[in-house]
Parts: structure tokens; C-alpha cells; sequence
């Protein structure tokens, strides 16, 4: 089974800057993707990014970008210029590329406030 | 594109009833997924579909609880003699397998049970 770990309950930051929200995995498995969500107050949940495990190259979308380690099992989400919007419940999730296992696995979250 | 769109977004019933949840997936998706999300919490998986069929169900989905996607289109999810504990956000998902990028999920505004 995967599990997905995310050790910082809550974070904030000054408008503007630069925030990374840290993320661990656990699996066995070697064909994986992982995503960050965005869950803002009261809002549906959306996708920020996804990283494909087989590709090195790390994920980029506008601010966002992730530290995809691999071996290490870890995956950050860095938003740089930080705007008031981007204040969410932010998750972390993992799904398996194996047919009847594709399901999200998510961690617990992190609350990111930005502060005008 | 609508979007995943679920009804009704809020619920609130009384301890031994039964209630039933609708999900309407994105028109093109072929998979469909329920999964329940507590306070605090990141979304735990329910069961998921690819058309018709139901393909995986979690250990979390008891005997009270059962979910149908009759057409491969829309999805009900239904829990008889509801107890207070199932108390919880139950989100609905989409995607489209057979792409790739087939694994990225896309939410609906979720269904809010409240048992009183």
C-alpha cells in the first residue's frame, strides 16, 4: 500500500514571496504520478501540477514548480510570488499506473495562508 | 465542459436513514471515482468505475454503502441506515483513461452529509 506524507500542518507567508510545501511517498511501485491539489475555503478541488515519475525533468506551471527526488521519495511544491489567491488547503497525492489500482492516495494536507 | 457537477451539495438526515448521492462526470470521462474527505483530512478512496463496471471498492465502503454507474454515465452513491460517524464531504471525480494524461482527477463541489 502507498502512503503519502505531509509534516507541515499549516504554513504562512508574506504576499509576494516564495513558500515550499514539502511532500513524502511511500511505494513499491516503479510507474507512478504524483499531483498536487489546491482546496480552497469552501471550493472545490483543483489541480496545481503533476509529475510523472518516470521523467527527471521537474514539473513547472507558471509559479508553481515541484523538487521531484525520486529516490528519496519526496515531492515539493514551490510557489514563488505568492498572491493572496494561492491561500488553500494544499494536497499532496499519489496514483498508480497499474490497471485497477489507479486511485489517488492523499496526504493530510497543508494550510497555506498568504499574508497581505 | 461542465465539469463534475454533484447533487445535492448539502444533506443533513437523521441517524438510520438512508440517502443517496448523484455525481455527473465530465461527458467524455470514462472513469469515476467516489471518495470521502473528514475535517482536517485529505480524501480517502471509496470505489471507483470505468464505465460501467466497478473495478475497485475500499475496505472503508461497508456493507451500508453502495455505488452504481448503471450507463457508464452519471454515478449514485447510496448509504442505508446512516450512522453519525459517516458524517463527511463525499467528493466525486472524472477522468479519461486511455490518455496520457489519464490519471489527473478532476473534482466535483462535493456532497456535505451532515447526520444529526
Amino acid at each position: 500500500a502507498q502512503t503519502v506524507t505531509q509534516s507541515q500542518p499549516e504554513m504562512s507567508v508574506q504576499e509576494a514571496e516564495t513558500v515550499t510545501l514539502s511532500c513524502t511517498y511511500d511505494t513499491s511501485e516503479s510507474n507512478y504520478y504524483l499531483f498536487w491539489y489546491k482546496q480552497p475555503p469552501s471550493r472545490q478541488m483543483i489541480l496545481v501540477i503533476r509529475q510523472e515519475a518516470y521523467k527527471q525533468q521537474n514539473a513547472t506551471e507558471n509559479r508553481f514548480s515541484v523538487n521531484f527526488q525520486k529516490a528519496a521519495k519526496s515531492f515539493s511544491l514551490k510557489i514563488s510570488d505568492s498572491q493572496l489567491g494561492d491561500t488553500a488547503m494544499y494536497f499532496c497525492a499519489f496514483i498508480s499506473t497499474y490497471f485497477g489500482n489507479e486511485k489517488l492516495t492523499f496526504g493530510t494536507g497543508t494550510r497555506l495562508t498568504i499574508i497581505p | 465542459d461542465t465539469g463534475v457537477s454533484q447533487d445535492p451539495r448539502h444533506k443533513i438526515t437523521k441517524r438510520g436513514q438512508n440517502v443517496t448521492f448523484r455525481c455527473d462526470p465530465i461527458s467524455e470521462h470514462n472513469r469515476l471515482y467516489w471518495y470521502r474527505q473528514t475535517l482536517g483530512q485529505g480524501p480517502e478512496f471509496l470505489t471507483y468505475f470505468q464505465n460501467e463496471a466497478q473495478l475497485e471498492k475500499s475496505r472503508l465502503l461497508s456493507d451500508r454503502f453502495s455505488a452504481e454507474r448503471p450507463k457508464g454515465s452519471f454515478s449514485t452513491l447510496e448509504i442505508q441506515r446512516t450512522e453519525q460517524g459517516d458524517s463527511a464531504m463525499y467528493l466525486c471525480a472524472s477522468s479519461l483513461a486511455g490518455r496520457q494524461d489519464s490519471y489527473e482527477q478532476y473534482f466535483g463541489p462535493g456532497t456535505r452529509l451532515t447526520v444529526t
